[in-house]
């Protein structure tokens, strides 16, 4: 099986940044993705890493370190519409996902 | 946009009984997949299909069967619902040259 880990809450203030670290133990390894889900609704494709280093799209970026088995999610400049739940997963061979638990992230005024 | 819908968003049933959630993609995605979502445990992989009639077992099979007769959709049979399956169900589905799954907006089910 696959170890998915991730905290299970945050909270941060409006303006400010949050990391939210993910670490994983999985064999097959194919690239580690970040969905964002707000409550009641769909998953949504935030990144997508295969390679080692840091990927910025806008107010995210996602970072993975194949080595270690690590990847973070940096979320920058925060907006109270970024409260949500932030899940880590990874992709091994072609299309099986492994899903982390999720960590919401409550963003406060 | 891909759009993948599923047939319900609330359903209420009850102890052995059979239940059906549908799942339809418009954009002409070779796989899809059924995964279901409770808290602190993350979604996990029911069952995923690659191709018209063909299915996989993913990770928690049991009490569950699939059907896909057309490549558009994708149907999750529960032959007898258990209180148990009370969940969150979600669908997504996969282009055949890509990486990232694209999900509806669930079906969260009730068993009483």
């Amino acid at each position: 099986g696959q170890n998915i880990d991730q905290p299970t809450e945050m909270t941060a203030t409006e303006g400010a940044i949050v990391q939210i670290n993910c670490t994983y133990q999985t064999s097959g390894f194919n690239g580690l993705f970040w969905y964002q889900q707000h409550a009641g609704e769909a998953p949504t494709f935030l990144s997508y890493n295969v390679l080692d280093g840091l990927e910025e799209k806008g107010r995210f970026s996602s970072f993975l370190s194949r080595s270690k088995g690590y990847s973070y999610l940096l979320l920058k400049e925060l907006q109270m519409k970024d409260s949500a739940s932030y899940l880590c997963a990874v992709i091994q061979g072609d299309y099986k996902l492994s899903f982390g638990a999720g960590t919401t992230v409550t963003v406060r005024a | 946009d891909v759009k993948v819908t599923q047939s319900s968003r609330y359903l209420v049933k009850r102890t052995g009984e059979k239940v059906f959630l549908e799942c339809v993609q418009d954009m002409d995605h070779e796989n899809m997949f059924w995964y279901r979502q409770d808290p602190g445990l993350g979604l996990r992989l029911i069952y995923f299909s690659y191709d018209v009639k063909m299915k996989e077992k993913g990770d928690i099979p049991e009490g569950y069967s699939v059907s896909r007769e057309k490549k558009e959709r994708f149907s999750l049979i529960l032959e007898s619902a258990s209180t148990n399956q009370t969940s969150m169900y979600l669908c997504a589905s996969l282009p055949g040259q890509g990486k990232t799954q694209y999900f509806g907006p669930g079906t969260r089910l009730l068993v009483l």
